[in-house]
């Protein structure tokens, strides 16, 4: 079974750019997540998709961050404009079931470098 | 800060054991897991418990969770030089969003 798939795996961009991220869940699962890891920290959830449908998005900073999932499979993650703070991986994860899988899946993330 | 901490560094000897500690702070976290993180790696499920459980083993692995205490260990038998990672400890409630901890970068000597 392939697992999460993301790209790309390295992007730098300078300060105001705009980035864009991809991320392909395990065929099937219908929840999906992202997540920001910035160096020497946990992952923090940024967005939860359930289908084609956002759960919960209370973190994300929708001033410069958008995220869309728009036929329940693949999903991307924007950033307009990028901030030298945004510097950190992009982490994809995903599970099974309705929302209710206990076991997430990541992918290799997307490391970001904002310059 | 961290709602989940752990300690920052672990340094072991090939062949010995390894115990990872954790400690969270929701008393109603549902499960509890331990994610492994190589180098430019995204993160490896290792293992998770459910929150009414006492142990859980897995190979070489033994997840113990004390729920009075808040505290849950990972102890690695045998670690071995592919063991060297960061580990990180997460919880989740009933909406199954995991919060992690800071990590705990385990170093495995010769």
């Amino acid at each position: 079974e392939a697992g999460v798939a993301q790209s790309p795996r390295y992007k730098i961009i300078e300060k105001r750019q705009s980035v864009a991220f991809w991320c392909n869940p395990i065929s099937g699962h219908a929840t999906l997540y992202w997540y920001q890891q910035i160096l020497g920290q946990g992952p923090k959830l940024l967005i939860q998709f359930q289908n084609n449908g956002v759960v919960d998005d209370s973190q994300l900073p929708k001033d410069r961050f958008s995220a869309e999932r728009l036929k329940g499979v693949d999903s991307t993650l924007k950033i307009q404009p990028a901030k030298l703070e945004d510097s950190a991986v992009y982490l994809c994860a995903s599970s099974s079931g309705d929302g209710t899988g206990v076991e997430q899946y990541f992918g290799p993330g997307t490391r970001l470098t904002v310059t | 800060g961290e709602d989940v901490e752990q300690s920052l560094f672990l340094s072991v000897r090939e062949g010995d054991s390894s115990v990872i500690n954790c400690t969270y702070t929701d008393s109603s976290s549902t499960y509890l897991y331990w994610y492994k993180q190589e180098p430019g790696a995204g993160l490896q499920l290792l293992t998770y418990i459910f929150s009414n459980m006492d142990m859980k083993q897995d190979q070489r692995l033994t997840v113990l969770l004390n729920k009075k205490d808040k505290h849950l260990s990972l102890r690695i038998a045998d670690t071995q030089t592919g063991d060297s990672a960061i580990y990180f400890c997460a919880e989740t409630l009933f909406d199954y969003k995991l919060s992690f901890g800071a990590g705990t970068t385990v170093t495995v000597r010769a």
